[in-house]
């Protein structure tokens, strides 16, 4: 396989359930991150791991706990989550900061709170 | 902080026609742009980029040139197809591990 792989792709949990997204990354990158897309609001930023140490946390609640094993996975965990927090969320990679070759994104799981 | 600013949709064309999506950004050093396409159920890919002022990035008919001095990067298409249905976000990149996006124009073209 090639580049960034998510999985599952669909997730319905209940609010008291505990739950993990996986992302995997094929390219030999040094940089992984999570993303969250909502319907009608912009892509918010949620971590940054730079050579598996993270090094941006944009005020996400605890509820989400990102895991980074080594350079090439990345996991969400996810627990007592609420039905604002249904979204698609986004992994994507960089070499370094992505600011010459840009990120790449996987396909992204589409999760629903029930 | 940095940030981008792209045209609202949604943006509805008949295939053939002209597609214009603005895009202006705030940056306090020199940052690269990219143009990233997400299509239907699908994560984003990013579509063009450039990493320096007047650089012109292109792909699969689409152009955008880095213009320092309007502070723009507008993505452009002369001839759209049905299969370019989809939402375009403008980019911007700082080299500190932040990409930041515009919030998304949706853009649909009818056969």
């Amino acid at each position: 396989e090639t580049g960034v792989t998510q999985t599952p792709r669909h997730l319905v949990m209940g609010m008291t359930n505990k739950k993990s997204l996986k992302c995997e990354q094929h390219l030999g990158h040094n940089a992984m991150y999570w993303y969250k897309q909502s319907a009608k609001k912009p892509l918010e930023l949620m971590f940054v791991y730079s050579l598996e140490e993270r090094v941006e946390n944009n005020s996400v609640p605890s509820r989400f706990s990102p895991e980074c094993p080594n350079s090439s996975h990345l996991f969400l965990h996810l627990h007592t989550l609420q039905p604002e927090d249904s979204a698609l969320y986004l992994c994507a990679s960089s070499q370094d900061g992505g600011g010459i070759g840009g990120y790449t994104f996987g396909s992204g799981t589409r999760l629903t709170v029930v | 902080g940095d940030s981008v600013t792209q045209m609202e949709g949604p943006v509805t064309l008949s295939e053939e026609a002209f597609l214009t999506i603005n895009c202006t950004y705030t940056a306090t050093g020199y940052p690269s742009l990219f143009w990233y396409v997400q299509y239907p159920g699908e994560g984003l890919q990013l579509l063009l980029k450039a990493t320096k002022a007047d650089d012109k990035g292109s792909n699969k008919g689409f152009e955008a040139t880095y213009r320092k001095e309007t502070t723009s990067f507008h993505l452009e298409k002369g001839s759209v197809q049905v299969s370019d249905s989809a939402v375009y976000f403008c980019a911007l990149s700082d080299y500190d591990y932040k990409l930041s996006f515009g919030a998304g124009t949706t853009v649909t073209v009818r056969a």
